[in-house]
This record gives structure tokens, C-alpha cells and sequence, in this order.
């Protein structure tokens, strides 16, 4: 069964600097990877996902992730941080994409932004 | 349309009594998702349809009825629920016909006290 785990439950940067939120995955087949945010008391919002095309996803936001086979990871960063990046992001798992099992979502990271 | 749209936004219910969530989506796609999340964490899969059809129940317990009356509307019954049931209701749609297109797209939810 596959899974993702998110380093640090909390993560803080000052605004304009690198954002770097961190995503492992384990999976027996090659899996499809998402990266959402979530703002409070809201739905999901997808960043960018990743399906065995190109390693490296941009994504909305100026949101970017490279997917690492060697490393089982996938990062999500971006150069400078704004003040409205402030939220949960949730790295998430697929290893089906022709059929509907779902995701899998690791624990979430909560980005704070510091003036 | 590229949204999945859940009706209502909050609900407050009795203990005793009956209601039901609604989630419609009109992208095409035949996989329809509910998602369960407690506050701070990930969303947890309860049920999938894929074409109509229950094909992941994830242990659910009966008090939560889903119902999938069109390949456009997928609905979720509640009855007799208890209050550790209160939580954010997401549902989410995906189509995995083509790889490029591959991705799950969420409700922004319903969010359920029981009192």
C-alpha cells in the first residue's frame, strides 16, 4: 500500500525567503503524487501534481516540486514566500490512475509566513 | 465547469435527526469520492463510486448512507449521528481516462456539528 509522509508538522519562513516543505512517499508501483493547500475552513486547492511525466512540476502560485526516484521524494518549494501563502499543504498518493481508489494524504504541513 | 459544488456549506443537526449532504460535479468524471477530516488533520477516505456504483466503503459505519443517484450527484444520509461525527465533509471527483488529466478535484465541504 502506498504512503506519503510530511517532515514537520510546522513550518516557518520569513516572507520573501525559500519555502521548502518536505514530502516522502512509499509506493510498490510508481506512484502519482499531489501536493494541496488548504486555507482555513476551506476545500482543497491542488498545487501541482506529479504523473510520470516531466520530474520537475510547476504549479500554480509559483509553487514548484521535482519528484526524486532515488530519494523517494517529492518537495515542494518556492523562491519567496508571501504573506498569502500562510496555510496547511498536504503531500497525497495515488498508484491507480486508470481506476478510483482515492488518495492517500500524509499528516499535512502548516506554512507560516513571519513578517 | 471544472468545479465540484457541495450544498450546504454548514449544518447543525440533533442527535436524533436526519439529514443529507449533496455534492455535484458536471466535468464528466465517474469516480466520485466523501472525505472525512477532523480538525488538524488529512482528509480520511469513507466511500468511492466509480460508474454509479459503491466500490470502496472504508469501514464506515451505517449511520453514514451514501447514495450515488446519477453519474452527476453523489449524496451522503446522515441519521442518529453522535458528536465526534462533526467534522469537515469533502467530496471530490476524478477521471482517469487520460493521464494528462489524471487529478482529483475537491468540493470546498460541509461543515457538520452534531449537538
Amino acid at each position: 500500500a502506498q504512503s506519503v509522509t510530511q517532515l514537520g508538522s510546522h513550518v516557518s519562513v520569513s516572507e520573501g525567503a525559500l519555502v521548502l516543505l518536505r514530502c516522502n512517499y512509499s509506493s510498490s508501483v510508481p506512484p502519482y503524487l499531489f501536493w494541496y493547500v488548504q486555507y482555513p475552513n476551506q476545500g482543497l486547492q491542488l498545487l501541482l501534481k506529479y504523473t510520470s511525466a516531466a520530474t520537475l512540476v510547476k504549479g500554480i502560485n509559483g509553487f514548484e516540486a521535482e519528484f526524486k526516484k532515488s530519494e523517494t521524494s517529492f518537495h515542494l518549494t518556492k523562491p519567496s514566500a508571501h504573506m498569502s501563502d500562510a496555510a496547511e499543504y498536504f503531500c497525497a498518493v495515488s498508484d491507480n490512475w486508470g481506476g478510483a481508489d482515492g488518495l492517500t494524504f500524509g499528516k499535512g504541513t502548516h506554512l507560516i509566513i513571519q513578517p | 465547469d471544472t468545479e465540484v459544488t457541495q450544498t450546504p456549506k454548514h449544518l447543525v443537526m440533533g442527535m436524533t435527526n436526519k439529514k443529507s449532504l449533496k455534492c455535484e460535479q458536471h466535468m464528466g468524471h465517474r469516480a466520485m469520492y466523501w472525505y472525512k477530516q477532523k480538525a488538524k488533520k488529512p482528509p480520511e477516505l469513507m466511500f468511492v463510486y466509480s460508474y454509479e456504483k459503491l466500490s470502496i466503503n472504508e469501514s464506515v459505519p451505517s449511520r453514514f448512507s451514501p447514495e450515488c443517484p446519477n453519474s452527476s450527484l453523489l449524496n451522503l444520509h446522515l441519521h442518529a449521528l453522535q458528536p465526534e461525527d462533526s467534522a469537515l465533509y469533502l467530496c471530490a471527483s476524478s477521471q482517469g481516462r487520460e493521464l494528462a488529466n489524471y487529478g482529483y478535484t475537491f468540493g470546498s465541504g460541509t461543515r457538520l456539528t452534531v449537538v
